[in-house]
């Protein structure tokens, strides 16, 4: 089954700094791969899914980008953080199937001060 | 627009002591139902997908069931181990042939022993 390397756990940075998180799967190849994040009182709120290298799309305007530059790798990014990109940040990645489970990584909670 | 609501929001039970959470939802198209299980700064980490209703899921303790407009996530005898937040999350067809996932907030349980 998969596995979801996700890096770092926790990550404290100060507005305006640049972001770069880290996923990387292991057990699949060509896997639909997916940033959620997770706000206290929220639902997941899905941010870029991806089905193929160098394919993103995003779900929702906002700070963030995203690049799939391997099979097994997605990364989020931003140029300038602002208070509002604090939150709970998780990879998933699912086998393809529009029934599929997804499975997540382990997170990483960023603080934006 | 979808809208997937789960109730309560936080549930304290005894040790033993049975119950079930509630996930009512309004989608049209329904794909699929999904529930996992989230421990305190994890990832969420799969339990079941419901297809339609009638359809029944079990695991140990936990039993997940399906309606038209709800499903439930019955919980027998709960142990400590179990106390996690449960979140749902439902699949619907959203136009252009493609998919969307929507989360619901969460059930967050504590197992008092």
């Amino acid at each position: 089954s998969q596995t979801i390397h996700q890096w770092p756990a926790t990550l404290v940075q100060p507005v305006g700094s640049p972001l770069s998180l880290e996923c990387t799967v292991e057990g699949t190849s060509n896997p639909n791969l997916y940033w959620y994040r997770q706000a206290a009182g929220r639902g997941l709120q899905l941010l870029f899914y991806s089905v193929g290298i160098g394919q993103i799309s995003s779900e929702v305007p906002q700070n963030l980008s995203a690049s799939r530059p391997q099979d097994r790798q997605f990364i989020l990014s931003s140029k300038k953080l602002l208070l509002s990109d604090s939150g709970f940040y998780l990879c998933a990645c699912s086998s393809g199937s529009t029934t599929e489970k997804l499975f997540f990584g382990s997170g990483t909670q960023l603080s934006v001060l | 627009e979808d809208q997937v609501t789960q109730s309560p929001e936080a549930l304290r039970l005894q040790e033993g002591e049975s119950s079930s959470l509630n996930c009512s939802y309004t989608v049209s198209g329904l794909r699929g139902l999904f529930w996992y299980r989230q421990d305190p700064g994890k990832g969420p980490e799969f339990l079941f997908t419901l297809y339609s209703a009638g359809e029944e899921k079990e695991k140990e303790r936990l039993k997940a069931t399906l309606t038209k407009k709800e499903s439930f996530l019955h919980i027998t005898a709960p142990k400590p181990e179990d106390s996690a937040t449960y979140l749902c999350a439902v699949q619907a067809y959203s136009g252009a042939g493609s998919y969307q996932l929507t989360f619901g907030k969460g059930t967050k349980l504590s197992v008092i022993p």
